[in-house]
């Protein structure tokens, strides 16, 4: 079985802040994870992933995330925060081996003026 | 690049009603799905197909059908409309089965009375 946990459903910061969104999976067997973004009435895109290799992944727009083990985490971070980077971010997890991506309940950031 | 383009994008329904909503890709991706997105419960996977004439269940499968016929095109069929189908339904496609990197389209709303 392969979970997802997002920590915090709606996450304010201020231009220029850090952001940190949080994501912790379950999964028996190695996993993939992603981040994913989704702008207002639009589908979803991908920031960034994890497969094998280097635990800390950089994505577009200045994303980055690090895949800890020991943790089960995949938290997202950016040093600064931008007006466009308002979106609903989703975490999601795929165990290998299985066919299905399955995503947390999103976290809807706000940057703040 | 038209990418994933499903219609319609908006739709009010009866309950009780039948209806088609309909997603192509031209990218030649073997691997398409169906989601559901409801405030607070992030995205589920409802039908998803790994390539023409193979489809399988996801996790809300209930009053919904799917067929692939060709490897461009994945209709998701509402055999009989209830309010519970109210949502917002995302089409995605994959290039690589192993990674898990999903195509999304722009999404069809979908109001059931």
């Amino acid at each position: 079985a392969q979970s997802v946990t997002q920590l915090g459903s709606h996450v304010s910061v201020s231009e220029g802040a850090l952001v940190l969104l949080r994501c912790n999976y379950s999964s028996s067997v190695p996993p993939y994870l992603f981040w994913y973004v989704q702008y207002p009435n639009q589908g979803l895109q991908l920031l960034l992933k994890y497969t094998t290799g280097a635990t800390l992944v950089k994505g577009i727009n200045g994303f980055e995330a690090e895949f800890k083990k020991s943790e089960t985490s995949f938290h997202l971070t950016k040093p600064s925060a931008h007006m466009s980077d308002a979106a609903e971010y989703f975490c999601a997890v795929r165990a290998f081996g299985n066919e299905k991506l399955t995503f947390g309940t999103g976290t809807r950031l706000t940057i703040i003026p | 690049n038209a990418g994933v383009t499903q219609t319609p994008k908006f739709q009010v329904l009866k309950t009780g009603q039948s209806m088609t909503l309909q997603c192509a890709q031209d990218m030649n991706h073997e691997y398409m799905s169906w989601y559901r997105q409801d405030p607070g419960m992030g995205l589920r996977l409802i039908h998803y197909s790994v390539g023409a004439g193979i489809t399988d269940q996801g996790e809300v499968p209930n009053g919904y059908n799917v067929s692939r016929s060709t490897t461009e095109d994945f209709p998701l069929r509402l055999l009989s409309a209830a309010p519970s189908q109210t949502s917002v339904y995302f089409c995605a496609s994959n290039r690589d089965r192993g990674t898990g990197e999903l195509f999304f389209g722009e999404g069809s709303r979908l109001t059931v009375l």
